[in-house]
């Protein structure tokens, strides 16, 4: 079992969609949670980073965490073509130095 | 990926041959990350380096790979005797290291793409 499931889509959704990304994980030591989105061709870019349970708000995306479940989610609301790209969840232990475990990515399409 | 800068940003090599690539991380960030990313396989991790020392290598392979992070200049990953197998996006990452948060924020540079002949 990996210790992060991602499932790799493609996912495929209307402009102006609601969309909702997910990530299971194994590993109960995991305490920080951080979504990338990579387009085609070019490194993993920050979207968000969550410390332990919890919610958080960047404009239109939020990022839940669910550590009793040991689930994660990514929402991206009223979303738009420039949003097509891959979403890697990732995860890093407490104490785990700087050792990032990282999904597989979700492919997003939003179709216009 | 403002900031960490990698090149070449794409590499091709016959096998046999050796690869380097390079990384500058963002200023004011001293740790330093390689990860290799495969079609189906998704962000490897593959080595952690502070300034002159390697913090933990276990994702590297154990033969033909070395990396480095010298107290002047770049960080290199560096693949000997290259085989068709090593052909993917290597990409760098850096954090400042510092901070409640600071180790675990990576940013990413643009990554190099080996195609190994």
């Amino acid at each position: 079992q990996k210790e992060v499931e991602q499932d790799p889509g493609p996912l495929s959704v209307p402009e102006g969609a609601i969309v909702s990304l997910n990530c299971t994980y194994s590993n109960s030591a995991f305490q920080y949670f951080m979504w990338y989105r990579q387009y085609s061709r070019k490194g993993p870019e920050l979207l968000m980073y969550t410390y332990s349970s919890g919610n958080k708000e960047d404009g239109r995306f939020t990022a839940q965490v669910d550590k009793s479940s040991k689930y994660i989610s990514l929402f991206i609301r009223d979303s738009q073509p420039s949003d097509s790209a891959t979403y890697l969840c990732a995860m890093v232990a407490f104490g785990g130095y700087q050792k990032v475990t990282f999904g597989i990515g979700t492919k997003l399409q939003v179709i216009p | 990926n403002a900031g960490v800068m990698q090149n070449p940003r794409h590499l091709v090599r016959r096998r046999g041959q050796e690869a380097r690539l390079r990384c500058s991380p963002m200023k004011g960030h001293s740790h330093v990350y390689w990860y290799r990313q495969l079609p189906e396989e998704g962000l490897k991790f593959m080595v952690y380096l502070q300034k002159e020392n390697i913090i933990d290598e276990s994702g590297m392979p154990k033969e033909r790979f070395s990396a480095e992070f010298p107290k002047e200049g770049p960080s290199i990953l560096r693949i000997q005797q290259v085989v068709r197998g090593d052909s993917a996006a290597y990409f760098c990452a850096s954090s400042p290291g510092e901070g409640k948060d600071g180790g675990n924020i990576q940013y990413f540079g643009a990554g190099t793409r080996l195609s190994v002949l």
